[in-house]
């Protein structure tokens, strides 16, 4: 069975950082395009950042461009996401998604931005 | 003006169909693009239900029910969600996504409700 497991999500303070992780299973995550995908309380969902199976092609929402670090390990099947100088609108439920356009999701990890 | 454009909500009865649109914006021509689309339940991750390119480009997601299927109308400039059938479980929220200009685009999403 496919699992996306997401980690990493607290209350952080404004300017502060945070790493999220998402461990996967299942399948062969090293032959596997990876997304991560976040969704604001009571909002809808926004793309954050995409990463293909090698590592050769990274892309970002504008919205995080400089401030975040998407990045994986196949050796350890794993996704993450570095995130840097947090903003209030960062706050969301952050989850990854397996390919291009996310045929499996994660639960979700909670990241709270807040003083 | 946003890439792409969901209604905010619609309802339809049981037994009856219902169309979501997800209109691109009116200098990006709907023809080459694919059309992803997601159902999301109170508390639950986003689920793919399908992708729609053309008659010969498309693909249902694994466990995904024939009534749910994609096409586009030229004249909107819009894909199209078609649930055929509507069950009360298929209240939702429905996200439709491109990739355009190198990143995952989202619509706002419509909130169906079966009435």
């Amino acid at each position: 069975e496919v699992q996306l497991e997401e980690s990493g999500g607290r209350l952080v303070q404004p300017g502060g950082s945070l790493r999220l992780s998402c461990a996967a299973s299942g399948f062969t995550f090293s032959n596997y395009n990876m997304n991560w995908v976040r969704q604001a309380p009571g909002k809808g969902l926004e793309w954050v950042s995409y990463i293909t199976s090698g590592s050769n092609i990274i892309y970002y929402a504008d919205s995080v461009r400089g401030r975040f670090t998407i990045s994986r390990d196949n050796d350890k099947n794993s996704l993450y996401l570095q995130m840097n100088s947090l903003r209030d609108e960062d706050t969301a439920v952050y989850y990854c998604t397996r390919t291009d356009y996310g045929d499996k999701w994660g639960q979700g990890t909670l990241v709270t931005v807040s003083s | 003006q946003a890439v792409v454009t969901q209604p905010s909500s619609l309802s339809a009865s049981p037994g009856a169909s219902a169309s979501l649109t997800c209109t691109l914006r009116s200098d990006i021509n709907v023809g080459p693009y694919r059309i992803y689309w997601y159902q999301q339940k109170p508390g639950s991750p986003p689920q793919y239900l399908l992708r729609y390119k053309s008659d010969s480009d498309k693909q249902q997601g694994s466990g995904v029910p024939s009534r749910f299927s994609g096409s586009k109308d030229a004249s909107a400039n819009a894909g199209i969600l078609l649930i055929s059938g509507l069950q009360s479980e298929d209240e939702a929220d429905y996200y439709c996504m491109i990739w355009h200009n190198s990143a995952s685009v989202f619509g706002g999403g419509t909130k169906l409700t079966v009435l």
